[in-house]
């Protein structure tokens, strides 16, 4: 099994630009989530996904949209970058949460944006 | 909201020290986890904790589930430097559906 993985791992944009993060993992996990993580700094939930279909806002939604069209897959997009967007984002995925036997949450390797 | 405060924020150590950091909360935590961030990489798993009271050990790491649920415990003994990296604690937010994390442990080896 791969676990997760994102696509790409690294990416320079412009202001204004746009792009798409992807996320897929081969755990048949229901929930999935993307974070970003500063320098020096802790994770921030940006969007999550409890089943294909649904999305939900995190602790900072502001600037992204994501979509789960397929089960495997959790997209992160930007609409327009903006330098305040540099940052690691990581992609994770997990059983359901809260039912008391498996709340593990698995990470991929990170995607690298700088935005100029 | 609900927040886990782990400390110490940051510690430098001799390789061959023993390590402890802690994570605590002012709400209970039915579920417990220790991830570890190697520099440039996700977070990986490191233990999980379902019980109160429970002590369990992965290599020279142990961790403990507090029994007020309210604390956990990450213990590595004889540190070596592939220990380096970022520790954080973890836990499922009640009625919520995703999990809360810790500010994080960085720890720096000097050889």
């Amino acid at each position: 099994n791969a676990g997760v993985t994102q696509t790409p791992k690294f990416r320079v944009l412009k202001t204004g630009q746009s792009m798409t993060l992807l996320c897929a993992q081969d755990m048949n996990h229901e929930y999935m989530y993307w974070y970003r993580q500063d320098p020096g700094m802790g994770l921030r939930l940006i969007h999550y996904s409890v089943g294909e279909g649904t999305t939900a806002k995190g602790e900072v939604p502001d600037g992204y949209n994501v979509s789960r069209l397929k089960k495997q897959n959790f997209l992160l997009g930007l609409e327009s970058a903006a330098p305040s967007q540099t940052s690691v984002y990581f992609c994770a995925s997990s059983y359901p949460v809260g039912q008391g036997a498996r709340d593990e949450q698995f990470f991929g390797p990170g995607t690298r944006l700088t935005v100029l | 909201g609900q927040q886990l405060n782990q400390s110490p924020q940051s510690m430098f150590i001799q390789e061959g020290e023993d390590v402890s950091m802690n994570c605590t909360s002012s709400s209970i935590f039915n579920t417990w986890l220790w991830y570890k961030q190697d520099p440039g990489e996700g977070p990986v798993l490191l233990i999980a904790l379902y019980k109160a009271g429970e002590l369990t050990s992965n290599g020279r790491l142990t961790a403990q589930f507090g029994i007020t649920r309210k604390d956990s415990f990450l213990n590595i003994s004889a540190s070596i430097p592939s220990d380096v990296g970022i520790y954080f604690c973890a836990g499922p937010i009640q009625g919520a559906q995703k999990l809360v994390f810790g500010q994080g442990t960085r720890l720096t080896i000097n050889p």
